[in-house]
């Protein structure tokens, strides 16, 4: 049974520290999103890969967030350094290009 | 700039009621148009991908339409019951750069 797996499922920081957060899309999948669900904003894109080469990440604070894809098995999403505005849950999803998206878990990030 | 409306924002009915939303998309570079179903602390599911217009698409008790030349989405649910309670997110996929980029979705309550 394919599907997304990221981990950690919960993580508990101090204000400061580096976090990363790490997804495994499904294989064969071609196009990789990370998104950030708060009360306030909903779901927002934070990065979008495709063929994992990123093609937008406008919806990212570039100062302290990097999305990165070191291979198809594996993407990244971090943040250095961490606030606590930044505590939401992050999902990462992976599908084919314009046909929808299979979520992970998710992470929650809770910065303290 | 890429919007998606969706609304109501929350409903609540009483089972055996049927419902109702609308998720409005931009009616250029339209390439499909998905709806998932969010239940509290799980991931998205995805329910339908539409990419035609006048596309219909029917799932048990679920329904959805599209019109893309109006750039509008009706999502239908007869017989609402409990367990249909959850946030139903709609998300646009443009012709761009194959981003889908999610409404703020409706939050459905159906009291038994």
């Amino acid at each position: 049974d394919a599907r997304v797996t990221q981990t950690p499922r919960h993580k508990v920081t101090e204000m400061g520290q580096e976090v990363t957060m790490r997804c495994q899309p499904i294989l064969g999948h071609n196009t990789v999103f990370w998104y950030r669900q708060t009360m306030m904003q909903g779901l927002e894109l934070l990065a979008y890969f495709r063929n994992r080469a990123p093609l937008d990440d406008s919806g990212m604070p570039k100062d302290r967030f990097s999305a990165e894809m070191p291979d198809a098995t594996l993407a990244t999403l971090k943040i250095q350094p961490s606030e606590p505005r930044d505590s939401a849950v992050y999902f990462c999803a992976s599908g084919w290009a314009g046909r929808g998206a299979f979520f992970g878990q998710g992470t929650r990030l809770t910065v303290v | 700039i890429l919007n998606v409306e969706q609304s109501p924002q929350s409903l609540h009915v009483q089972e055996g009621d049927s419902t109702n939303f609308t998720c409005s998309f931009p009616s250029s570079n339209f390439y499909a148009l998905h709806w998932y179903r969010w239940e509290t602390a799980k991931s998205p599911e995805a329910l339908f991908v539409m990419t035609l217009n006048g596309d219909e698409k029917k799932k048990g008790r679920i329904s959805a339409t599209l019109n893309t030349k109006e750039g509008y989405s009706y999502l239908y649910i007869k017989g609402s019951q409990p367990e249909d309670s959850a946030t139903y997110l709609c998300a646009f996929g443009n012709t761009g750069g194959f981003k889908t980029i999610f409404g703020a979705g409706t939050r459905l309550f159906v009291k038994a």
